[in-house]
């Protein structure tokens, strides 16, 4: 099946400072999407992205749909403590096929 | 507000029995999958639906089943539990047309003893 390589796995950063993670495949999507999920809690929708080439922001937020539509990128700038949790890429082509996620941690 | 709930929220069961896993949602959405969360392995896609009477197989269904008797209610069944299936359990719902757009549950935490 499609699978997804999600990097980093996970990051130590300090508050104030700028963060980026990626997701690729060997296979085409039709849509990107980027989650975020609180300890304890389900993922919640952070940006979602539907034509190659594609950037979006969302607050302090920025994701892009690659050219080659086997890619997508998120940052966060001046990151804050509440940026804490897991953040999964999510490739969708008939179904959604989800990464391993990227563990952030943000030091005070 | 409309919103996805799921019940129970944590489950210990002794291997063998059968598990029912309830998930309800008020947003009227068609779409409705089920995943389970284990450590290093991020969301696996165990059965979805796309309406009433749809069910279909995901990537690890073996174990498991589902029905969909109504737009609101997608019920997950162990039929026979295993330690295997020691693990969270997110329900999730989306509208038609935008079935990548997911809308979560809280989860349930699972324990096959």
């Amino acid at each position: 099946g499609q699978q997804l390589n999600q990097s980093p796995q996970s990051m130590f950063i300090q508050e104030g400072e700028d963060v980026s993670m990626n997701c690729t495949s060997s296979s085409i999507f039709n849509t990107w999407l980027w989650y975020k999920q609180d300890p304890g809690e389900g993922p919640v929708l952070l940006i979602a992205l539907y034509k190659a080439g594609e950037l979006t922001s969302n607050g302090r937020l920025t994701a892009q749909f690659g050219i080659t539509r086997k890619d997508s990128f998120l940052n966060i700038s001046a990151s804050i403590p509440s940026d804490v949790g897991i953040y999964f890429c999510a490739g969708g082509a008939g179904k959604s096929t989800f990464g391993d996620g990227t563990t952030l941690t943000v030091k005070p | 507000d409309a919103e996805i709930t799921q019940s129970p929220r944590h489950k210990i069961t002794e291997t063998g029995r059968q598990v029912t896993l309830a998930c309800h949602q008020t947003w009227n959405h068609n779409n409705m999958f089920w995943y389970r969360q284990d450590l290093g392995h991020g969301l696996r896609l165990i059965h979805y639906s796309y309406g009433v009477q749809d069910t279909n197989k995901g990537e690890v269904s073996d174990g498991y089943s589902v029905s969909r008797s109504n737009t609101e209610d997608l019920p997950l069944t162990l039929e026979s539990a295993a330690s295997s299936q020691t693990s969270v359990y997110f329900c999730a719902s989306s509208e038609t047309g935008v079935r990548y757009e997911q809308y979560f549950g809280p989860g349930t935490r699972l324990t096959v003893t």
